[in-house]
């Protein structure tokens, strides 16, 4: 199994801001890695997917790199509506599976 | 306009059965692949199963054995039978999918329905 682990695991910004999760994967998944933000009581919401493509919908500041087994979101001026948790995904091999998420808060 | 809806959660008691519905709408649950995701209450999004365009179906270890996905094209539903359900099993399980003409992650969700498994 793929163990995705994503640091930090809280973070806690002022608006304006600019933030970086970054996602490591224990073995190279290529650039099958995607980015979700769950609001609180909402559904995840795909933000990137395979690593740095954008999802129409998405503000631009939202955006991703990487390939391998180092990944990162960066989130350029930060928001209020940001104040999320942020999961990793990756869609390389079976079983799927997550990281543990970030929490970004805002000050 | 895509919307899932999953239906068929409650309290059970360990070891018993149960099976989810997921009822898609604004595209056909075959065109590409569609899955089982989960989240304990608090805790963090876990993968549990898939079911591919053409019908092969993958689970997470966790549930290989006790779970089983299904979808029925003519009721454009998901399903996901669990059997020998444990406390662990309790979470919000949500059904996700893809953009058929662009896929890659889960575009889409649903509402999620929540199980809880105890005595």
């Amino acid at each position: 199994e793929i163990v995705l682990t994503q640091s930090p695991d809280f973070q806690s910004v002022t608006p304006k801001e600019k933030v970086t999760i970054t996602c490591r994967a224990s073995q190279s998944i290529g650039t099958s890695l995607h980015w979700y933000q769950q609001r609180p009581d909402q559904s995840p919401k795909l933000l990137i997917k395979y690593a740095s493509q954008s999802i129409s919908g998405v503000p631009s500041r939202f955006s991703g790199s990487g390939s391998g087994t180092d990944f990162t979101l960066t989130i350029n001026s930060l928001e209020a509506e940001d104040a999320a948790a942020y999961y990793c995904h990756q869609s390389s091999s079976f079983p799927w599976t997550f990281g543990q998420g970030t929490k970004v808060e805002i000050k | 306009e895509v919307q899932l809806v999953e239906t068929g959660g409650g309290l059970i008691q360990p070891g018993g059965s149960l099976r989810l519905s997921c009822a898609a709408s604004g595209f056909i649950v075959s065109s590409n692949y569609i899955s089982w995701v989960r989240q304990a209450p608090g805790k963090g999004l876990e993968w549990v199963s898939v079911i591919y365009r053409g019908g092969s179906t993958y689970y997470a270890d966790s549930v290989k054995g006790r779970f089983s996905i299904s979808r029925d094209i003519s009721k454009n539903t998901l399903y996901l039978q669990m059997n020998s359900l444990r406390v662990e099993d309790t979470a919000v399980y949500y059904c996700a999918t893809t953009r058929p003409e662009d896929p890659g992650g889960f575009d889409y969700w649903g509402q999620g329905t929540l199980i809880t498994v105890c005595s």
